[in-house]
């Protein structure tokens, strides 16, 4: 699996538009990008995935250039609730399993 | 629809006990997975089931641990004897037999303390 590699903490204010991005130099053609979110004592949240270019949903965005080394998960206009640890995962999707590899994420804190 | 359950949510035991950690996957998803996570850390995989089969054991532990998924009732993670290094926080996820996406939805955890 993909090693990937995220920045351990961001600090950003409420209203903000926050952009973590993660590393996956050795991602593989069949691989996926996915984003998870984790607020403390409870279990991670699904936020978003995305295989090229761009994926919008009602939370967030997911950019991911060509070469696919990269993606940038994007958080609109965040507000305190979105304090959160974010995990970027990368794997293949095969039916029915998916092994999910949790780096150490990135700790998002969002101030007044 | 209620999520994945688990329970209890915290279970503090002794040295040598053991320990008995229960998932209920939401209604419909017959893939149960189970994750360990440390403080400061980010989940580790331990094991993935389905029904009555254990399909990938490769994070589990040699010794003391154990996991199933029997045809009716909760997937049950087992601790054996258990030491001050089991303390962490075990997630369980299932996640549907088909779908778009393949998502695992977590539950709220359990809270291991050894004393």
């Amino acid at each position: 699996l993909a090693k990937t590699t995220q920045p351990i903490s961001m600090d950003s204010y409420e209203g903000q538009e926050v952009n973590i991005t993660c590393s996956h130099n050795n991602i593989a053609t069949n691989d996926y990008i996915t984003w998870y979110q984790q607020f403390p004592s409870q279990g991670p949240r699904f936020i978003i995935q995305g295989y090229k270019t761009k994926v919008t949903n009602e939370v967030a965005s997911l950019f991911i250039p060509a070469d696919r080394k990269s993606s940038t998960l994007s958080l609109p206009r965040v507000s305190l609730s979105d304090t959160a640890v974010y995990y970027c995962l990368v794997g293949e999707r095969n039916t029915g399993f998916q092994k999910l590899v949790f780096g150490t994420g990135t700790r998002l804190l969002v101030s007044p | 629809n209620a999520g994945v359950m688990q329970n209890p949510r915290h279970l503090v035991r002794r040295r040598g006990q053991e320990a008995r950690l229960r998932c209920s996957p939401m209604k419909g998803h017959s893939h149960v997975y189970w994750y360990r996570q440390l403080p400061e850390e980010g989940l580790k995989f331990m094991v993935y089931l389905q029904k009555e089969n254990i399909i990938d054991e490769s994070g589990m532990p040699k010794e003391r641990f154990s996991a199933e998924f029997p045809k009716e009732g909760p997937s049950i993670l087992r601790i054996q004897q258990v030491v001050r290094g089991d303390s962490a926080a075990y997630f369980c996820a299932s996640s549907a037999t088909s779908g778009r996406r393949h998502e695992q939805f977590f539950g709220p955890g359990t809270r291991l303390t050894v004393l």
